[in-house]
């Protein structure tokens, strides 16, 4: 059982450049989410899938597409990197509703590393 | 939307000494947790607690929903309680949308 993968783990860009973050789930969960993390600054959501084929913004979705394609994926993709993005990424995922609390937890990917000069 | 706030924003103990880390949400919530995040980034879950009180270990939890706020505590603290700890909630709302606090830093000395 991997839970949450998330590929690239780090990645230089030049600023123009594109990429996609990959994120895959293997616990059949209905809600995935896409974190930036820089520091001093909490974890703040850029964009996030109540369910296949639903996304919606989140807090700071400026230069950032997704996409969820089917329940297991939800790829972020940025399609001309700027400096202000090099972060750290996280994906996460939720199995929704008022289940009992493992169907309730926050799974998070590992990270992925993105520097962008 | 919904506003996290946690405090202190940092911590510095001595080892064996409790702590308690605070959450104040703005609006009832369906889903409150804690994280923890170690000095490598990882995220592990600690608690998900929207109401009432938990405890694991060292680690205990209470949620006073109708009065929108968290508390952490950490008692006996050891140098491998240090990193980040965060909290994060889904609003009642209806909304899918996860937030999450800007985190408290815990520093444990030997």
């Amino acid at each position: 059982n991997a839970g949450v993968t998330q590929t690239p783990k780090f990645q230089v860009l030049k600023t123009g450049q594109s990429m996609t973050l990959q994120c895959a789930q293997d616990m059949n969960h209905n809600s995935m989410y896409w974190y930036r993390q820089d520091p001093g600054m909490g974890l703040r959501l850029i964009y996030y899938s109540a369910s296949e084929g639903t996304t919606d913004k989140g807090e700071v979705p400026n230069g950032y597409n997704v996409s969820r394609l089917n329940k297991r994926e939800f790829s972020l993709r940025l399609e001309s990197a700027a400096p202000s993005q090099t972060s750290v990424y996280f994906c996460a995922c939720r199995l929704q509703g008022r289940g009992g609390r493992s169907g309730n937890t926050i799974y998070f990917g590992e990270g992925s590393w993105l520097t962008v000069v | 939307g919904i506003q996290v706030e946690q405090s202190p924003p940092d911590l510095i103990l001595q080892e064996g000494a409790n702590s308690t880390l605070r959450c104040n949400f703005s609006d009832s919530v369906n889903n409150l947790q804690w994280f923890h995040q170690n000095p490598w980034g990882q995220l592990i879950n600690l608690f998900y607690i929207p109401s009432g009180t938990k405890q694991n270990g060292r680690l205990s939890a209470t949620t006073v929903a109708t009065e929108r706020y968290s508390l952490l505590y950490i008692s006996s603290s050891q140098t491998t309680d240090s990193g980040v700890y965060f909290c994060a909630v889904v609003s009642q709302g209806g909304s899918e949308k996860l937030v999450f606090g800007k985190g408290t830093k815990l520093t444990v000395n030997p």
